[in-house]
């Protein structure tokens, strides 16, 4: 059981270039989402996806695109890589109830921009 | 601005002791408060959970309290043990299943044998 899966787990860029961090589950979750993880700044939510087909905004999303391909694919896509999107990036899914959302985080992608 | 602000930044606890990590939040449409723990290289993982309508909640050595009046609530961790050494988050949900959870900034605890 993978659960949530991501790549590449390092890349370094060079300012303007651009790549696409990928991203799967094997839970059938309805909701993904996309977060970065800087020092002293904790988990900010940059893109989410409540189900295939819609995606939006979070908390950081200037510099990024998403898209939800379908309900086990969520993408994220930096199009002119800048320094300050260095970090950690998490690729997280969750299953959602009335009761609480239990969100499983994939193992991190290091990104540096030089 | 901060919607959820956790303290103390880092923790340093002996063996046997107890860790205590506090945080705080403004809005009331929170309904949802669970607490994340992560090991270096690794992604976070759930630990324990509450909801606004219990006070307490205990899973073998960990402690959440939660004070819905001071809108604040908090993980205890009993009997500290050098493996528990990690960051923890806490976090709270805006209303509703479809609601997002916002991130406190994280306590790094170092656990001393």
């Amino acid at each position: 059981n993978a659960g949530v899966t991501q790549t590449p787990k390092f890349q370094v860029l060079k300012t303007g270039q651009s790549m696409t961090l990928q991203c799967a589950q094997d839970m059938n979750h309805n909701s993904m989402y996309w977060y970065r993880q800087d020092p002293g700044m904790g988990l900010r939510l940059i893109y989410y996806s409540a189900s295939e087909g819609t995606t939006d905004k979070g908390e950081v999303p200037n510099g990024y695109n998403v898209s939800r391909l379908n309900k086990r694919e969520f993408s994220l896509r930096l199009e002119s890589a800048a320094p300050s999107q260095t970090s950690v990036y998490f690729c997280a899914s969750s299953e959602d109830s009335i009761d609480g959302n239990t969100i499983y985080f994939g193992e991190g992608s290091w990104l540096t921009v030089v | 601005q901060q919607q959820v602000k956790q303290s103390p930044q880092s923790l340093i606890v002996q063996k046997g002791g107890i860790s205590i990590i506090n945080c705080a939040y403004e809005n009331t449409a929170f309904d949802y408060f669970p607490w994340y723990q992560q090991f270096p290289g690794k992604g976070p993982a759930l630990l324990i959970a509450i909801r606004p309508d219990v006070s307490e909640k205990k899973e073998g050595r960990f402690t959440i309290s939660f004070n819905k009046s001071a809108k604040q609530f908090s993980l205890h961790i009993m009997d500290s043990q050098p493996g528990d050494s990690a960051t923890y988050f806490c976090a709270a949900r805006r209303g509703g299943s479809q609601g997002n959870l916002i991130f406190g900034k994280g306590t790094k605890l170092s656990v001393k044998p």
